[in-house]
């Protein structure tokens, strides 16, 4: 069964704008969360990654926030740019989730 | 370049037809897997190998083999292609079990059984 949870199956945003993935997991001794981006044709890798002693880690306009009580982490992406267009995997220990197709409109 | 390579890219197959996807990686990492990826499945787990010698079953094993003879080699086998293995084939390695921070994803295998 599915580890972790991913929503949504699909984003839509304006250039400039905030795209948000959320991620939920049932498994608490799980002790790493990455973000994995997937460009078409190309396999993942890795964005940014967590652990859960921290409940958030910025990397440029990346961002993860960790609620350790709630079993959700979520993936920010702030000034959305055409670039960012890909898929979203987040994981932990080997499961992935089912992933976003993040579009972002220039 | 240091990576996972994969081969091929691109394969047909009829079904009943068997073949090998090839995986090797240049890491030196102990950990390797196969993930399939599928339209709103996302990554699942076929195979996956702790080091030479040792392998163990991942989340949909079923119609694959496995083998670790060497800590650069992992390749996958489809015994009797079906249409349901239609799918694109990813290798991943870590330099271990829990470094699962750590995939390397090869380029991946799209394969069609018709």
């Amino acid at each position: 069964q599915q580890q972790v949870k991913q929503s949504p199956q699909s984003l839509i945003v304006q250039k400039g704008g905030i795209s948000i993935i959320n991620c939920a997991y049932e498994n608490t001794a799980f002790d790493y969360f990455p973000w994995y981006q997937q460009f078409p044709g190309k396999g993942p890798a890795l964005l940014i990654a967590i652990r859960p002693d921290v409940s958030e880690k910025k990397e440029g306009r990346f961002t993860i926030s960790f609620n350790k009580s709630a079993k959700q982490f979520s993936l920010h992406i702030m000034d959305s740019q055409p670039g960012d267009s890909a898929t979203y995997f987040c994981a932990a220990r080997g499961s992935f989730g089912t992933g976003t197709r993040l579009k972002v409109l220039a | 370049n240091a990576g996972v390579t994969q081969t091929p890219k691109f394969q047909v197959l009829k079904t009943g037809q068997s073949m090998t996807l090839q995986c090797a990686q240049d890491m030196n990492h102990e950990y390797m897997s196969w993930y399939r990826q599928d339209p709103g499945m996302g990554l699942r787990l076929i195979h996956y190998s702790v080091g030479a010698g040792i392998t163990d079953q991942g989340e949909v094993p079923n119609g694959y083999n496995v083998s670790r003879s060497t800590t650069e080699d992992f390749p996958l086998r489809l015994l009797s292609a079906a249409p349901s293995q239609t799918s694109v084939y990813f290798c991943a390695s870590s330099y271990s079990e829990t470094a699962f921070f750590d995939i390397t994803f090869g380029s991946g295998t799209r394969l069609t059984v018709v």
